[in-house]
């Protein structure tokens, strides 16, 4: 079975925190994919990552950055964290670029 | 116009009925089409994965795609309480990583 952790369930940070969140991935899936999920938006695609090191900017950028040093592992970065991040995040990774993504459990990150 | 609509609801259904799910689409590249399904709280699992047009069943579930229609379905027959969730739509043109996603619709089976 697949499996995907995120490092958190739920986080509480302030305005202006560096805020980290982790994704591992078990199956030496090539791709990774970070979304946020809020309600009436859906979920929307905030980078996503196809190789180690590789990176490239999803529908929501702005505010977010990203890591993948090895490829199990994508990292998550919200530099200065704001109100309006406070969201569900949700991690994927899938084998290929058509292929299933599987999914984490999600992180619910609020921001005061 | 998104590329994928999907109606929010919520469904309401008792116990046992048939229930009927759907999601419009307006690119014609799309190929491949998936089915999601979200418990509250939970991450989205993977449902039912279709290439090109045609229907297939598992189980309780049927997916269904027509292609010149630009309609996809998720039938689920003798709906249990254990199936309410949201239920979302993707779909990829197979040209590039990203999925596209439906906003889901949520379902609640009455026992």
């Amino acid at each position: 079975d697949v499996k995907v952790t995120q490092s958190s369930r739920y986080l509480v940070k302030r305005t202006g925190e560096k805020v980290f969140l982790e994704c591992v991935q078990d199956m030496d899936h090539e791709n990774m994919f970070w979304y946020r999920q809020d309600p009436g938006l859906g979920l929307r695609l905030i980078y996503f990552s196809y190789d180690v090191k590789m990176k490239e900017k999803g529908d929501i950028p702005e505010g977010y950055s990203v890591s993948r040093e090895k490829k199990e592992r994508f990292s998550l970065i919200l530099e200065s964290a704001s109100t309006n991040q406070t969201s569900m995040y949700l991690c994927a990774s899938s084998a290929t670029a058509t292929d299933t993504q599987y999914f984490g459990p999600g992180t619910r990150l609020t921001v005061l | 116009q998104k590329e994928v609509e999907q109606d929010p609801g919520p469904l309401s259904v008792p116990e046992g009925a048939i229930v009927s799910l759907n999601c419009t689409y307006s690119n014609s590249a799309f190929q491949y089409f998936m089915w999601y399904r979200q418990y509250s709280r939970k991450g989205p699992e993977l449902l039912m994965y279709t290439y090109s047009s045609g229907n297939k069943e598992d189980g309780r579930f049927t997916a269904q795609v027509d292609k010149s229609s630009k309609y996809i379905s998720l039938f689920i027959r003798d709906s249990q309480p254990s199936d309410s969730a949201t239920y979302l739509c993707a779909m990829n043109a197979g040209n590039n990583r990203k999925l596209i996603w439906g906003l889901g619709t949520s379902l609640a089976v009455n026992p």
